[in-house]
């Protein structure tokens, strides 16, 4: 069965410094794997996708993230954090012969001004 | 509006009475989703729509959820006789047919007294 896993809760991280925000994944076949970012009382934003192609991806607000299949993760990251990317992201899979999404427990991001 | 609506945003019940949630899609998305985000949780799947077909309700914890789309467009989430454990975010997301992307709406906070 798919799924993914967010190893930490909170990561804290100073404005202007390279964030990353970790996520590793296991699935059969192919993975589709997201990024999400929600902001208190909304729903979720995308932010980017894997699916092929370029191991690093690029997506909104700056942010990217480097499929690394040898060691199954899909971390996000920034060059350099905003205290306004401070919000909960979450990881997700694509299910297995199916358009769901399965979503990791969050990692809330805190930058510090 | 361009993006995925939802109603109420909020909605506070008695245990043991019913409810139900809408959803209204982005115009001529045919894929329609429904997720649970329990407090501290990443969202978990309930049920998916392609147009008013229902291809996939594994994730409905009981029989005492509902959901459909009888149009193809604006769906119904109906919870019968609720608990104190449905107390969640029921969000609702919808993408094109090419899958692309999903659109979350804000969600719906539904706490069960």
């Amino acid at each position: 069965a798919q799924s993914v896993a967010q190893p930490e809760d909170q990561v804290n991280v100073a404005e202007g410094n390279p964030l990353t925000v970790k996520c590793t994944y296991s699935v059969s076949g192919n993975p589709y794997l997201f990024w999400y970012v929600q902001y208190p009382n909304r729903g979720l934003q995308f932010l980017l996708k894997y699916i092929t192609g370029d191991n690093l991806v690029k997506g909104s607000y700056g942010f990217e993230a480097e499929f690394n299949k040898s060691q199954t993760s899909f971390h996000l990251k920034k060059p350099s954090a905003l205290v306004s990317d401070s919000a909960l992201y979450f990881c997700a899979v694509r299910g297995d012969n199916t358009d769901k999404l399965i979503f990791g427990t969050g990692t809330r991001l805190q930058v510090f001004p | 509006g361009a993006g995925v609506s939802q109603s109420p945003r909020y909605k506070v019940a008695k245990r043991g009475q019913d409810v139900a949630l809408r959803c209204d899609p982005i115009s001529g998305h045919v894929s329609l989703f429904w997720y649970q985000q329990a407090l501290g949780q990443g969202p978990e799947f309930l049920t998916y729509f392609q147009n008013e077909a229902q291809l996939d309700k594994s994730g409905l914890p009981s029989d005492r959820f509902f959901a459909e789309r009888p149009e193809g467009s604006v769906s119904t989430l109906k919870i019968q006789r609720t608990q104190q454990e449905d107390s969640a975010v029921y969000l609702c997301a919808s993408s094109d047919f090419l899958g692309t992307g999903k659109h979350f709406g804000d969600g719906t906070r539904l706490s069960i007294l």
